[in-house]
């Protein structure tokens, strides 16, 4: 089992959508979660992290976290094609290494 | 300015040479870290270094050395280059590793 899973995809949406990116991971202790988006050829940027179960929101994106379950998922609202990028999922299992380990990423295409 | 810049951008070599990648960081974060994006774009951690220290050595050929000069600067060099050495790495850093990393814009290493 991979520490950390995610659908390669591609997930294809249509514009203006909401776009439903899923994550699990398999260390029960795991402390940070993080959400990035990598652009073909380019380096991952970060979007978004959470630390807590429940929902935190930042504009068109909604990262979920429920510890219980060991899954993570990002929703993006008002699906835009300049969206369509890799999304990777990564989890920090301790928070004193800084070690982030990463899902393979999936592949959101936004259909105008 | 580049916040975490790495050079070169694109590096073509043959096997068996030995290469060098640069990173460097404006950013005054304490821990940088090198990683690699394999061909199915999977990132996997290499090293870390927190204010000029190791702290993260992951299951990697001892034809990698990293070094780092200052806490702002963190080489890779590599020995005896292979085939399978062919990646993407990308040299990122923190500050408060809970927020996750700012990643440079990656080396493509391709070893003909």
């Amino acid at each position: 089992q991979k520490e950390v899973e995610q659908n390669s995809g591609p997930l294809s949406v249509p514009e203006g959508a909401i776009a439903s990116l899923n994550c699990t991971y398999s260390d029960r202790g795991s402390q940070s979660f993080f959400w990035y988006r990598q652009y073909s050829g380019k380096s991952p940027e970060l979007i978004m992290f959470i630390y807590s179960n429940g929902d935190k929101e930042d504009g068109r994106f909604t990262a979920q976290l429920n510890k219980a379950s060991q899954y993570v998922s990002l929703l993006i609202r008002d699906s835009q094609p300049s969206d369509s990028a890799t999304y990777l999922c990564a989890v920090d299992r301790s928070s004193n290494t800084g070690k982030l380990i990463f899902g393979q990423g999936t592949t959101l295409q936004v259909k105008p | 300015d580049t916040a975490v810049s790495q050079t070169p951008k694109y590096l073509v070599t043959q096997m068996g040479n030995d290469k060098s990648i640069k990173c460097e960081q404006n950013l005054g974060h304490d821990t940088m870290y090198w990683y690699k994006q394999d061909s199915k774009k999977f990132l996997k951690i290499m090293f870390s270094y927190n204010n000029k220290e190791l702290i993260i050595n992951e299951t990697v050929p001892n034809r990698f050395s990293p070094k780092s000069p200052d806490k702002a600067h963190l080489n890779l060099h590599i020995n005896s280059l292979e085939l399978g050495d062919s990646a993407v790495y990308f040299c990122a850093s923190s500050q408060d590793v809970g927020r996750g990393y700012t990643f440079g814009s990656g080396t493509r290493l391709t070893v003909v």
